[in-house]
C-alpha cells in the first residue's frame, strides 16, 4: 500500500517550458488535491477534485491546469512555466473532503529558471 | 480573506519537556481542525484532528485543544523527543465540505 505517489521528485524547467506533474493514490479516496508550498507561505491550494469527473479552482490556480484522469490519478499541468512557479508541489487525497485527514505524497520540487 | 495563523514561528524545547504549539483561526464557520507534522524533504503527516463539537481530543503523546470562544487551537506534545523536531501546521476547513486551509507553520526544535 503506497498511499499517494508523486512523480517526478525533482524537475528543472526553463521559462516557457511545459510539464505535467503526476499523482496517483491507492486508497480508493474520492477527493484529490494539489497544493504548493513556498517558504513562509505555508501550503496553498491550487486545484482540487472533490470526486471523479469534477475539478475546482483553489486559492492560487493561475498558470495551472488539472485533469482527474480516473479515481486514482490527478495530474497538474504547467503550460508555460514561470520563475514564480518555482515551488514544492504536494498532491493529497482524502475519503470525504474537508472533514477528514488529507494524505500527502512526498512532493515534487520544481525549479523554473 | 479569513486565514489560519500561528502565534510563534519557532519553538525550542529540551528533550523530555512538554511542547505547546498554538494556532489562531478567524473563520467562525470552521467545524473541522487538524494538525500536521512535516519533516524535512517529506510531505505533511497527519497527527490528530478535532471537530467543533469537541473541546479536547487525545492521541498517543499528543492532545489537541479547541477553544471556540476565542477561536484558538493548540497542540500539546508530551515528553518531547528529538524525533518530534519538525514543522507543525494547523489547518481548518472553513465550513467547507472539500477544502482545508493551512497556517504558515511552527518549527519545533528539540534539544537533547
Amino acid at each position: 500500500n503506497a498511499g499517494v505517489t508523486q512523480t517526478p521528485k525533482f524537475q528543472v524547467l526553463k521559462t516557457g517550458q511545459s510539464m505535467t506533474l503526476q499523482c496517483a493514490q491507492d486508497m480508493n479516496h474520492n477527493s484529490m488535491y494539489w497544493y504548493r508550498q513556498d517558504p513562509g507561505m505555508g501550503l496553498r491550494l491550487i486545484y482540487y477534485s472533490a470526486s471523479e469527473g469534477t475539478t475546482d479552482k483553489g486559492e492560487v490556480p493561475n498558470g495551472y491546469n488539472v485533469s482527474r484522469l480516473n479515481k486514482r490519478e490527478f495530474s497538474l499541468r504547467l503550460e508555460s512555466a514561470a520563475p514564480s512557479q518555482t515551488s514544492v508541489y504536494f498532491c493529497a487525497s482524502t475519503e470525504t473532503g474537508g472533514r477528514s485527514p488529507l494524505h500527502f505524497g512526498n512532493g515534487t520540487r520544481l525549479t523554473v529558471t | 480573506g479569513e486565514s489560519v495563523g500561528l502565534h510563534l514561528p519557532t519553538l525550542s524545547v529540551q528533550e523530555g519537556d512538554n511542547s505547546i504549539i498554538n494556532c489562531a483561526y478567524s473563520n467562525s464557520a470552521s467545524d473541522y481542525f487538524i494538525w500536521y507534522k512535516q519533516e524535512s524533504g517529506k510531505g505533511p503527516q497527519f497527527i490528530i484532528d478535532i471537530r467543533s463539537n469537541m473541546d479536547k481530543r487525545q492521541g498517543q503523546r499528543v492532545t489537541v485543544l479547541l477553544n471556540k470562544t476565542v477561536k484558538h487551537l493548540s497542540l500539546q506534545i508530551a515528553a518531547t523527543q528529538p524525533g518530534d523536531s519538525a514543522v507543525y501546521f494547523c489547518a481548518e476547513n472553513g465550513g467547507s465540505n472539500y477544502k482545508l486551509t493551512f497556517g504558515k507553520g511552527t518549527l519545533l526544535t528539540v534539544n537533547p
